[in-house]
C-alpha cells in the first residue's frame, strides 16, 4: 500500500545517455512534483504539475521534461546525462485545495531514485 | 525569491537536554512544513503549519509558526538518541502550485 513510488531506486549510467524515472501515487493527489536532492542534501523543486499547470523552476535544464500519462503518475525524463546530473530525485504528491480550516496539504514523498552518472 | 533559512545547520547535543531549531523565510506565507529524513532514506512529514500562531507536538517534537516574524521553531524536549536525523522546514508560498522551498536542513545527532 505504497503512497508514492518510485523506479528505479538506483540508476547509474554513462554520460550522454538518456534516462527515465518513474513515479506513481496511489493517494489520489491532484499535483505531483519532481525535486533533486544534491550531495550537500540541499533539496530543490524542479516540477510542480497537476492537470491543468505545468511549473517549471526556471534553473532546471530543458535536457529534464516531465511526462504525465494520467493523474496518478509523473515520469521525469533525463536527455544527454551530465556528471553534475548525479543526485537522488525524489517524487512528491498533494491534493491541492488551497488552504482552508481543514486542509492538509502535506507533500509526500517517495523513496528517492539515486542517479550516478559516470 | 523566496529564502529559507534554518539554523543551526549542525547540532550535537546530549540526550536529555532541551534544544530549538530555528526557520526564518522570507515571504508572507503562512504555510510551512517540518520533515524528518534519515540517512538514505526519503522524507517524512512530521509537521503541518497553516495559520499564524499555530503549535503542534508530537511526543518530544513541537513545532510553532509566527508569519509575523516568519519564523518556525522545532522544539526538541529532553532529546534520545532516535531523534537522530536531517530536518527540514520547507514553506509552500503559493498553496502547492509551486511546490515547497526547502531551508538546508539541520543534521541533528543526539549523543548518549
Amino acid at each position: 500500500d505504497t503512497a508514492v513510488s518510485q523506479t528505479p531506486k538506483y540508476l547509474v549510467t554513462q554520460m550522454g545517455n538518456d534516462k527515465s524515472i518513474k513515479c506513481e501515487q496511489n493517494l489520489g493527489h491532484d499535483t505531483m512534483y519532481w525535486y533533486k536532492q544534491d550531495s550537500k542534501k540541499f533539496l530543490k523543486i524542479m516540477f510542480s504539475y497537476n492537470n491543468k499547470e505545468l511549473i517549471i523552476n526556471e534553473t532546471v535544464p530543458n535536457r529534464f521534461s516531465p511526462k504525465s500519462p494520467d493523474k496518478a503518475h509523473l515520469n521525469l525524463h533525463i536527455n544527454s546525462l551530465e556528471l553534475g546530473d548525479s543526485a537522488v530525485y525524489f517524487c512528491a504528491s498533494s491534493q491541492y485545495t488551497s488552504g482552508g480550516p481543514h486542509s492538509t496539504d502535506t507533500q509526500y514523498f517517495g523513496p528517492g531514485t539515486r542517479l550516478t552518472v559516470l | 525569491e523566496l529564502k529559507v533559512e534554518q539554523n543551526p545547520l549542525f547540532l550535537s547535543m546530549q540526550e536529555g537536554k532541551n534544544y530549538t531549531i530555528y526557520c526564518n523565510y522570507s515571504t508572507t506565507s503562512d504555510r510551512l512544513y517540518w520533515y524528518r529524513q534519515d540517512p538514505g532514506k526519503s522524507l517524512e512529514s512530521l509537521f503541518v503549519l497553516l495559520s499564524n500562531g499555530a503549535v503542534k507536538q508530537e511526543g518530544r517534537l513541537m513545532a510553532s509558526l509566527d508569519t509575523k516574524a516568519r519564523l518556525s521553531t522545532l522544539h526538541i524536549t529532553a532529546a534520545v538518541h532516535d531523534l537522530s536525523a536531517t530536518y527540514f522546514c520547507a514553506v509552500d508560498e503559493r498553496g502547492g502550485a509551486d511546490g515547497l522551498t526547502f531551508g538546508k536542513g539541520t543534521h541533528l545527532i543526539i549523543q548518549p
